[in-house]
């Protein structure tokens, strides 16, 4: 699976736009970006995936560059309870059927009131 | 639904001791893994099961051992704890290789001394 790369941190004020970024350069054609978070220490949740064409759900919306080397999560209206690490996950789907998710240190975001 | 569980929470165990951590889920997914956790980092995958009787490891198996006797249940087991084993086990399902959604438990807080 090819790697991910995001910041490290980042803030956002209530009621904004939280756009986090991610890099994966090395992505494959057959290869999905998928994206979860961690709120303080809970399992991991889902948001939101795509292959190439941009997608939305209630959570957020997936926008993905048309080379797909990168794409960026967007959380439209921020809220405190969206403080959380943010996992960008590159992932092909397995013929074996190893769903294995790779996580990476993900983007802390921070949201201020 | 009660979704993914996971038993203890919280667990201290002596160096060479020995202890199962449980999981178990009630959606009827095929598909279940074992993610340890260390401070800061992302989620490692330990072992993997794509159906009862069926199991697979994952990044990091050495020191760990699984079973899946029922499609519900798929504990895992440290024979000989040791300090490096210190972390945070998550538990996840998913219906199928195709559902792009993992479903984690709230996890299990483990510490060897």
């Amino acid at each position: 699976d090819a790697k991910t790369t995001q910041p490290p941190s980042m803030d956002c004020a209530e009621g904004r736009a939280a756009n986090l970024p991610c890099n994966h350069s090395t992505i494959s054609g057959n290869e999905y970006v998928y994206w979860y978070r961690q709120i303080h220490s809970q399992g991991p949740q889902y948001i939101i995936h795509g292959l190439k064409n941009n997608e939305t759900n209630e959570m957020a919306s997936l926008i993905i560059t048309e080379d797909r080397k990168s794409s960026t999560l967007i959380l439209p209206h921020a809220t405190l309870r969206d403080t959380a690490v943010y996992y960008c996950i590159v992932r092909v789907e397995s013929n074996f059927g190893n769903e294995k998710l790779t996580f990476g240190t993900g983007t802390r975001l921070t949201i201020i009131p | 639904n009660a979704g993914v569980t996971q038993t203890p929470k919280f667990r201290i165990l002596k160096i060479g001791q020995s202890m199962t951590l449980q999981c178990t889920q009630d959606m009827n997914h095929n598909y279940m893994y074992w993610y340890r956790q260390d401070p800061g980092m992302g989620l490692k995958l330990i072992y993997y099961s794509v159906g009862a009787g069926i199991t697979d490891k994952g990044e990091v198996p050495n020191g760990y051992n699984v079973s899946r006797s029922t499609t519900e249940d798929f504990p895992l087991r440290l024979e000989l704890a040791a300090p490096s084993q210190t972390s945070v086990y998550f538990c996840a399902s998913s219906y199928s290789r195709r559902a792009p959604e993992q479903f984690f438990g709230p996890g299990t807080r483990l510490t060897v001394l």
